[in-house]
């Protein structure tokens, strides 16, 4: 079974500043998708960035990126210029590529709740 | 805008009671999710159903079961509502296309109360 890690359960920055958030996660798979959704305040779960295993590059959104380290199974999420709207809890997720039945299933970090002080 | 819609946004309900989580979603989607979110422990998968009239156990299934009568929705049931069942619950919607990958979309939440 697949298990996602996320160690830092609270974590601050000062807007205009990067912060990093940490996962690792654990599997037997060498093809699958991992995840970062931010949950606000009003629940929305929200994509963030996602990332293929099988793609060497790593993903990018605008102020978001990811260092994807396959070998150390190591995903984390860097926020750039942050800003007082990324305040959120941010999940970390796993995803078997194959779409068989419980390929499907999406496995969660603990979260991070990131602060973003003015 | 497409759209997975939780009928209720807060619920309290007392020990014992039988208990229904309603999850509609517009979007034709094979794969739908009922997950438990609770703090430090993040989201936890109950059940999930991959066509009308399957479902497959997750994670926590104990104490719960789950109804897909139609695509559409999804219901959760907790036969006995316990104290322990207290959390927010979400459900997930995602269509089945070989190995693409079409996204998630989630509900706002339901956050269960039992007294």
């Amino acid at each position: 079974a697949q298990t996602v890690t996320q160690s830092q359960p609270e974590m601050s920055v000062q807007e205009a500043e990067t912060v990093t958030l940490s996962c690792t996660y654990d599997t037997s798979e060498s093809d699958y998708y991992l995840f970062w959704y931010k949950q606000p305040p009003s629940r929305q779960m929200i994509l963030v960035i996602r990332q293929e295993a099988y793609k060497q590059q790593n993903a990018t959104e605008n102020r978001f990126s990811v260092n994807f380290q396959k070998a150390a199974k190591s995903f984390s999420l860097k926020i750039s210029d942050s800003q007082l709207g990324d305040a959120a809890m941010y999940f970390c997720a796993y995803r078997n590529l194959r779409w068989e039945t419980s390929g499907s299933r999406l496995t969660f970090g603990e979260g991070t709740q990131l602060t973003v002080n003015p | 805008d497409v759209k997975v819609t939780q009928s209720s946004r807060y619920l309290v309900k007392r020990t014992g009671e039988k208990v229904f989580l309603e999850c509609v979603q517009d979007m034709d989607h094979e794969n739908m999710f009922w997950y438990r979110q609770d703090p430090g422990l993040g989201l936890r998968l109950i059940y999930f159903s991959y066509d009308v009239k399957m479902k497959e156990k997750g994670d926590i299934p104990e104490g719960y079961s789950v109804s897909r009568e139609k695509k559409e929705r999804f219901s959760l049931i907790l036969e006995s509502a316990s104290t322990n069942q207290t959390s927010m619950y979400l459900c997930a919607s995602t269509a089945r296309q070989g190995n693409l990958d079409y996204g998630y979309t989630f509900g706002s939440g339901t956050r269960l109360t039992v007294v």
